[in-house]
């Protein structure tokens, strides 16, 4: 299957920072990535859907002013959390679609913001 | 609201039996469902898929079977390794692609030997 590197896989920070998190896709071009979060107990919820070039689309509830998103290449998707609050601490993973019409993934990155 | 429910958090399997797996949806747009297994540390990884004009897709030592009347899918794992021990998550779309999809809360399988 396709390979997914996202990176940092923690990270930890002040309320009020920002945080950037990178999604590479390492083995194929992808026009089309996503972005999931998953708080405790529950399930990965769709934020985002990032396409290449374009804006972003994000899903209802989802800040987009907080939540940057930029798909500048085919291959690198960076999800930029702004003025991060400790809300905002959970499990963020990006995918994209690939052949076979599936979605490949990241390892995901656990955010804490202090 | 959960769309897509995985009502059973964990389950216990001897090796060599069948693992089965269980995952009800409610929304009946859905109509391109997967299943994937993640181990510690590591991003979901893809096992299989069915679309909703088929009833079983089989795959090795994998099967899923859609049941659409009952809005019911299960995974089939048969003979179950302790190497499958992992967590196991149901997805759902329902443009018949891999986009946008709804997650089920994840079911954790451990096989014993």
């Amino acid at each position: 299957g396709a390979v997914v590197s996202q990176h940092p896989s923690r990270v930890i920070c002040k309320s009020g920072t920002s945080v950037k998190i990178e999604c590479r896709s390492l083995d194929f071009q992808a026009t089309t990535m996503f972005w999931y979060r998953q708080f405790p107990k529950q399930s990965l919820m769709l934020m985002a859907t990032s396409n290449e070039g374009s804006k972003a689309t994000y899903e209802q509830g989802v800040e987009k002013d907080k939540f940057l998103i930029n798909h500048a290449s085919l291959t690198l998707s960076t999800l930029t959390v702004t003025s991060a609050h400790p809300e905002d601490s959970s499990f963020y993973i990006c995918s994209f679609r690939g052949g076979g019409n599936i979605q490949y993934f990241g390892a995901g990155t656990r955010l804490s913001v202090l | 609201d959960q769309q897509v429910k995985q009502n059973s958090p964990s389950l216990s399997v001897q090796e060599g039996r069948i693992s089965i797996l269980n995952c009800d949806y409610t929304n009946s747009m859905f109509d391109y469902f997967l299943w994937y297994k993640k181990y510690p540390a590591e991003g979901p990884t893809f096992l299989i898929s069915i679309s909703s004009i088929k009833d079983k897709n089989e795959d090795g030592r994998f099967t899923v079977f859609l049941n659409k009347s009952a809005k019911h899918l299960s995974l089939h794992i048969v003979p179950s390794q302790p190497g499958d021990s992992a967590v196991y998550f149901c997805a759902a779309s329902w443009d018949g692609t891999a986009s946008k999809l709804t997650f089920g809360t994840g079911t954790r399988l451990q096989v014993t030997l």
